[in-house]
């Protein structure tokens, strides 16, 4: 069955660094990647996604492209902010199969 | 509604009991989703109700899970004989059905705490 791969956490930035959280994923077929996202107190939502190779996802400044010759879905953002703190899911869905997630990335940014 | 609805928001319960978790997905969301996630930890896939097919249930860790579905409508996630390793909040998501999905919305969660 499908399976992704994240970073490990905790990962504490500055504000305004670089931000990379590392994703891969195996899947038969060409699956949809989704990156969520998971603030403090709040409920799960979807940050961004694509759906077929070279798509690039992108929202609030974070962007992650579909590279479907090394299974990645790598999350960027040039400049961190203290509100992007936050649990970042890599997720994976192909056709009749359910949304597959991976253990999430915890996000801390500092001032 | 305007969003994926679960009930109770928190429950508490003594072990051995059994516990009725509610979802109202979004209108016409045909796909539905029952996720578990330990304090600390990632999503665990529980089941997943999807159209008219057959729902696939491997997810669920024990015969003392079950969940039903309704139509397109209401899905009740049953955990009998609750244990304190049961305690996690229970997460359930909708979306339309289709090859290509689309964003899966998320519900607030139950959190259940097995005491």
């Amino acid at each position: 069955g499908n399976s992704v791969t994240q970073m490990e956490g905790p990962v504490t930035l500055s504000e305004e660094a670089f931000l990379t959280i590392n994703c891969t994923y195996t899947a038969t077929g060409y699956p949809s990647l989704f990156w969520y996202v998971q603030y403090p107190g709040e409920g799960l939502q979807l940050l961004l996604k694509a759906t077929k190779a070279d798509d690039k996802g992108s929202n609030k400044g974070f962007e992650a492209t579909y590279r479907k010759e090394t299974t990645s879905f790598h999350l960027e953002k040039g400049s961190v902010q203290v509100s992007d703190s936050a649990v970042y899911f890599c997720v994976t869905k192909g056709g009749n199969t359910p949304l597959v997630f991976g253990k999430g990335t915890r996000l801390s940014v500092i001032a | 509604g305007a969003g994926v609805s679960q009930s109770p928001s928190n429950k508490v319960t003594e072990k051995g009991k059994d516990v009725e978790l509610r979802c109202d997905p979004i209108s016409g969301h045909t796909a539905l989703y029952w996720y578990r996630q330990r304090l600390g930890q990632g999503l665990e896939f529980l089941i997943y109700f999807q159209g008219n097919s057959a729902p696939d249930k491997s997810g669920l860790p024990s015969d003392r899970f079950s969940a039903e579905r309704t139509g397109e409508s209401v899905s009740t996630l049953t955990i009998q004989r609750t244990q304190q390793e049961d305690s996690a909040v229970y997460l359930c998501a909708s979306s339309l059905y289709g090859e290509k999905a689309t964003e899966a919305f998320f519900g607030q969660g139950t959190r259940l705490t097995v005491v």
